[in-house]
């Protein structure tokens, strides 16, 4: 489940495998989802993005799914490296919102080499 | 193509003090976000702007808080009196065109003692 503060959730991968970060968004109307990885020190980086007419999006290494009914985003890391390693953050953005990014509350991946 | 840039990286100053924090973002984008992130948490969208006009500002504590983009280009965020729970990385972001991808800058991390 989700973790509030400082408490991120945490995933474990070693090097080589796959990595599935899982994210569950609040609102029914929203039509559009990206994923961001932050680095320490860093802003959010645009990692892969999809809209809500798709449910499965491909990018280099990385697979994004949607699924509507349950509300639910998913990424797919394949042969997830140690520069892979970071908070990785859903956003959602309402349908007539004016491009509105809301934010989750983040998921840590740790690759261990 | 040159990112988001943002100003001062650090900043530390102490309770009931002024900051101002600057943004210049990705040439030609009409959308321009300020976000707060707090430790452990997502960004929160603060403002929004569409070229030099507000779109929302709902989250934005107004009593303290203030933000403008006169020239519908670069962009300054003040907080006067700064709270310690203003405490945070500030991000600047631009887009392009509403409901496309957000770009970040690095962000300027505020420490108030």
């Amino acid at each position: 489940g989700e973790s509030v503060g400082l408490h991120l959730p945490t995933l474990s991968v070693q090097e080589g495998d796959n990595s599935i970060i899982n994210c569950a968004y609040s609102n029914s109307a929203s039509d559009y989802f990206i994923w961001y990885k932050q680095e320490s020190g860093k802003g959010p980086q645009f990692i892969i993005d999809i809209r809500s007419n798709m449910d499965k999006r491909q990018g280099q290494r990385v697979t994004v799914l949607l699924n509507k009914t349950v509300k639910h985003l998913s990424l797919q890391i394949a042969a997830t490296q140690p520069g892979d390693s970071a908070v990785y953050f859903c956003a959602e953005n309402p349908r007539g919102s004016q491009g509105n990014l809301i934010f989750g509350k983040g998921t840590k991946l740790s690759v261990k080499p | 193509e040159a990112g988001v840039a943002q100003s001062p990286r650090y900043k530390i100053i102490e309770k009931r003090q002024s900051v101002a924090f600057w943004c210049n973002p990705i040439s030609g984008h009409a959308t321009l976000y300020w976000y707060q992130q707090i430790l452990g948490q997502g960004p929160k969208l603060l403002i929004q702007f569409q070229n030099n006009g507000v779109v929302d500002d709902s989250q934005l504590p107004k009593d303290r808080f203030s933000a403008e983009r006169l020239k519908g280009v670069d962009s300054t965020l003040k907080i006067q009196p700064a709270k310690l729970e203003d405490s945070a990385v500030y991000l600047c972001a631009s887009s392009g065109t509403l409901n496309t991808e957000a770009f970040f800058g690095q962000g300027t991390r505020l420490t108030v003692v």
